[in-house]
């Protein structure tokens, strides 16, 4: 089992549309969980970060976090072209010096 | 902008030699970590460097070392290198021990292609 999975996609919505991003993670004792988008050829950039259970929104973007069920998702609301990217989800084990990455989610958003 | 810049931008190399890369991090910032980025896959966990100590490493064999100097500046070096070392190499940045609350900035990394 991997530490972080993602579904690869690609996930492909039209523009206007709301984008469903799911990341689950197998250290229950983790305690701190990201979005980065990247762009291709591009460093990631981070979105949102998330450390307690429930909803965190920003802007377009809404962080949903489940401990006990080790989840999260990320929420894009009225998506845009610009959006097309890759979505990493990443967690901070335990002792917090090392972040694992999920291998990303795909998005395309057709105009 | 992130802040954090790398050096240099794409580099090639042969099997079996040994590469330098460079990140400078964001003034003040004291922590800094390397990831390994093959295509199409997430970041990977090289090490991570705080206040100029190794705080943790991933797994990566030892032929891949660090060094990070007091003017936020660091080194990942990688010796005896193999073709499945071709990769997108990142060095993030954070004020304190990444983790908990602190964000990590990327750099724009360092494409390595070895033949």
């Amino acid at each position: 089992q991997k530490e972080v999975e993602q579904n690869s996609g690609p996930l492909s919505v039209p523009e206007g549309a709301i984008a469903s991003l799911n990341c689950t993670y197998s250290d229950r004792g983790s305690q701190s969980f990201f979005w980065y988008r990247q762009y291709s050829g591009k460093s990631p950039e981070l979105i949102m970060f998330i450390y307690s259970n429930g909803d965190k929104e920003d802007g377009r973007f809404t962080a949903q976090l489940n401990k006990a069920s080790q989840y999260v998702s990320l929420l894009i609301r009225d998506s845009q072209p610009s959006d097309s990217a890759t979505y990493l989800c990443a967690v901070n084990a335990p002792g917090g010096f090392k972040t694992i990455f999920g291998a990303g989610t795909r998005l395309f958003v057709k105009a | 902008e992130t802040g954090v810049t790398q050096s240099p931008t794409h580099l090639i190399k042969t099997r079996g030699q040994q590469v330098t890369l460079r990140c400078s991090s964001q003034s003040g910032h004291n922590t800094v970590s390397w990831y390994q980025q093959a295509l199409g896959q997430g970041p990977q966990f090289i090490f991570q460097y705080y206040r100029e100590e190794e705080n943790g490493r991933g797994n990566f064999p030892p032929r891949f070392s660090g060094l990070q100097f007091p003017n936020y500046s660091s080194e990942l070096n990688v010796n005896a290198l193999e073709l499945d070392d071709s990769a997108l190499y990142l060095c993030a940045s954070s004020l304190d021990l990444a983790g908990g609350t602190d964000t990590q900035y990327f750099g724009p990394g360092t494409r390595l292609t070895v033949l």
